[in-house]
């Protein structure tokens, strides 16, 4: 059973860093693209970060290149998301996706953690 | 980048009904394009990809359609497990997601 488990979501202030992790297990986690996704409270889905299987490639939407970084390490099945320059509009749920292949939909998802950014 | 237009932002629904909700995207997307069901505190859920493949576990009274920049999203014979948000999602180049649409009971 694929099973994601993101952590490390909590109360931040603006300007200030914060790193997410996502814990995979049940699948061959060098095997898949995994993305992360977010939802700002009663707002809809924002795709925010890819990364390729071996972590070589990496895409952002505008809205967060440049300030976030998604990363992997493959012998830990572990994806994080590393956010500086935190701003009130990142606060959000931040789910963890494997995609189900390159360039492909977003086939599972883990439950999500929160990040509030406020002062 | 590619937006995705949904409509509409909210539907009411009595049980038994069919409805339909559209996404249109900015440009042609190739049929690329999946739908999410995500209910109130929940991760969402995977129901369709490539236009109009049901995902393992998909039931029947839920499909989708379309070609080029225009594809629609059909519940047949609402039921009240069905009340829930739903997304589209484009994934021809790079990732967009619709705005959602919010189904609800009449």
């Amino acid at each position: 059973e694929v099973q994601l488990v993101e952590s490390g979501g909590g109360l931040v202030q603006p300007g200030r860093s914060l790193k997410l992790s996502c814990a995979a297990s049940g699948f061959t986690f060098s095997n898949y693209y995994m993305a992360w996704v977010r939802q700002a409270p009663k707002k809809g889905l924002e795709w925010v970060a890819t990364i390729s299987t071996s972590g070589s490639r990496t895409y952002y939407p505008d809205s967060v290149k440049g300030r976030f970084t998604i990363s992997r390490d493959n012998a830990k099945s572990s994806l994080y998301l590393q956010m500086n320059s935190l701003k009130s509009e990142d606060t959000a749920t931040y789910y963890c996706a494997r995609h189900s292949a390159p360039s492909n939909w977003f086939a599972y998802w883990g439950q999500g953690t929160l990040v509030t950014v406020s002062s | 980048d590619i937006q995705m237009t949904q409509s509409p932002p909210s539907l009411s629904a009595s049980l038994g009904d069919k409805v339909t909700i559209t996404c249109q995207a900015s440009q042609n997307i190739n049929k690329y394009i999946a739908w999410y069901q995500q209910k109130p505190g929940k991760a969402p859920r995977l129901l369709i990809r490539y236009t109009s493949t049901l995902e393992s576990g998909t039931p029947s009274r839920f499909s989708g359609s379309g070609s080029g920049r225009d594809y629609s999203f059909s519940i047949s014979n609402v039921e009240s497990e069905d009340i829930a948000s739903y997304y589209c999602l484009q994934y021809d180049n790079l990732w967009t997601f619709g705005g959602g649409t919010k189904l609800e009971l009449k």
